[in-house]
């Protein structure tokens, strides 16, 4: 079996500081772990992913994630936050079917304040 | 790249009927689709996985019947809600993937179906 976690509702942290978003994931074999992002009313928007390789990750809007095998974490972070920012985040693991479902974090808001 | 279109954004009918929704991947070819349910504040509950030309895998404790689901193109696929009542109102989103190993789930922008 397999699971992901988000240890935390919502995170605040005001416009121009460092932003992470914790993700902690259980899984049998390699991991292949994916970030994505909401906005009300919206779908999700993929950020970034890990496969295999560097454990620094980059993708969009200048996110990037940390993968880290020893404690089973791939925490999202942005050096510097904007407002537009605030939106529900959810990191997610593959299953290893060969269609590509995904396991979903239970989600954390995240609220830059100006 | 890589957009979904998701129809209609915004749906509100009578107790009974039934409602369709389209999710179709624009610039690309869709092998698989997802459909996804969400309640408020919450996470993502995947509801079935659908592949182009067979039918849907539906998940534990989702009513097939109930949410019937065709998957007729590379490019389309619908979920009808059969005679909705108002307990399944809530936010439908659907994904697609080319089905290219390891490749990310493209979302459509949900729609939300809220019955009287």
């Amino acid at each position: 079996a397999q699971s992901v976690a988000q240890p935390e509702d919502q995170v605040n942290v005001a416009e121009g500081n460092p932003l992470t978003v914790k993700c902690t994931y259980s899984v049998s074999g390699n991991p292949y772990l994916f970030w994505y992002v909401q906005y009300p009313n919206r779908g999700l928007q993929f950020l970034l992913k890990y496969i295999t390789g560097d454990n620094l990750v980059k993708g969009s809007y200048g996110f990037e994630a940390e993968f880290n095998k020893s404690q089973t974490s791939f925490h999202l972070k942005k050096p510097s936050a904007l407002v537009s920012d605030s939106a529900l985040y959810f990191c997610a693991v593959r299953f290893t079917d060969s269609w590509g479902k995904l396991q979903f974090g239970a989600g954390t808001q995240v609220v830059v304040t100006p | 790249g890589a957009v979904v279109s998701q129809h209609p954004s915004w749906v509100i009918c009578k107790s009974g009927t039934s409602v369709k929704i389209e999710c179709r991947s624009l610039d690309f070819q869709a092998t698989t689709m997802f459909w996804y349910r969400q309640f408020p504040k919450q996470s993502l509950m995947l509801m079935a996985t659908s592949n182009e030309g067979s039918k849907a895998t539906y998940e534990q404790g989702v009513e097939k019947d109930k949410f019937l689901i065709n998957h007729a193109s590379l490019t389309l696929s619908t979920l009808t809600v059969t005679s909705a009542h108002p307990e399944d109102s809530s936010f439908y989103i659907c994904s697609a993937t080319t089905g290219a190993p390891l490749q990310p789930q493209h979302f459509g922008d949900g729609t939300r179906l809220s019955i009287l």
